[in-house]
């Protein structure tokens, strides 16, 4: 158990929806990060937040977006869903955001989302 | 750009020693980690390097060469359970730390 709880474990829903993820920290992470990973193209990196401000984005779609709350947990919310949009989505946390306090990530155990 | 390269699968026998290894784009390194993930689990961490050379660490060691954009995960002594996905991930964010994974080596290890 890596302490970062990510919900729900799967999700199923139709193109055009919208889709709310939720994730929260180990105790004591300030940073938290967003990863989605699908068959073909790996671990890709969404967006980063540290201590409730963004720092870092990487090929996150327009029709994403997220927020880091004053509690530190995070929601990635996916909206007007495409079949595409289907894979599983990791939430990450961290202690710090340099060196190895800042890429040893401890990973949730994911949300599935299915898009039909 | 980041690319990332690594194998895409391996094969290796039980109580062997396998190499894997990741070359990268060397601009804005800050680090790099080798993450563990068995399938349909989340990846774990294993190993970190910033600086050349050899990190050992039991069975599990990783090595870089940051004028190369190289670094290998070396495993000994093979188990079964070491049957897993092996990601490469590189630190280029400088202040920001935009971690960046590789496509990840499919490692199958025989009996």
């Amino acid at each position: 158990d890596s302490g970062v709880t990510q919900t729900p474990k799967h999700l199923i829903t139709a193109t055009g929806q919208r889709v709310t993820l939720r994730c929260s920290p180990r105790s004591g992470d300030l940073s938290v990060y967003w990863y989605q990973q699908s068959l073909d193209q790996g671990l890709q990196f969404l967006i980063q937040y540290y201590n409730g401000e963004e720092r870092a984005k990487g090929n996150i779609l327009e029709r994403f977006s997220a927020q880091q709350f004053p509690d530190l947990h995070s929601e990635l919310n996916l909206s007007s869903l495409e079949l595409g949009d289907s894979a599983l989505y990791f939430c990450a946390s961290s202690v710090g955001v340099q060196g190895r306090d800042g890429g040893e990530l401890f990973f949730g155990e994911g949300s599935r989302l299915t898009v039909l | 750009g980041q690319n990332i390269d690594q194998p895409t699968e391996m094969t290796a026998t039980e109580g062997a020693i396998v190499q894997i290894n990741c070359t990268y784009q060397t601009s804005g390194f800050n680090g790099l980690f080798w993450y563990q993930q068995h399938a349909g689990e989340a990846p774990t961490f294993l190993s970190y390097n910033v600086l050349d050379g050899l990190e050992e660490k039991g069975r599990f060691s990783s090595f870089l060469s940051r004028s190369k954009g190289y670094s290998y995960l070396l495993l000994k002594e093979l188990q079964m359970k070491d049957s897993a996905s092996y990601l490469c991930a590189v630190n280029y964010g400088g202040a920001t730390n935009k971690l960046i994974f590789g496509t990840g080596t499919l490692l199958a290890v025989q009996p």
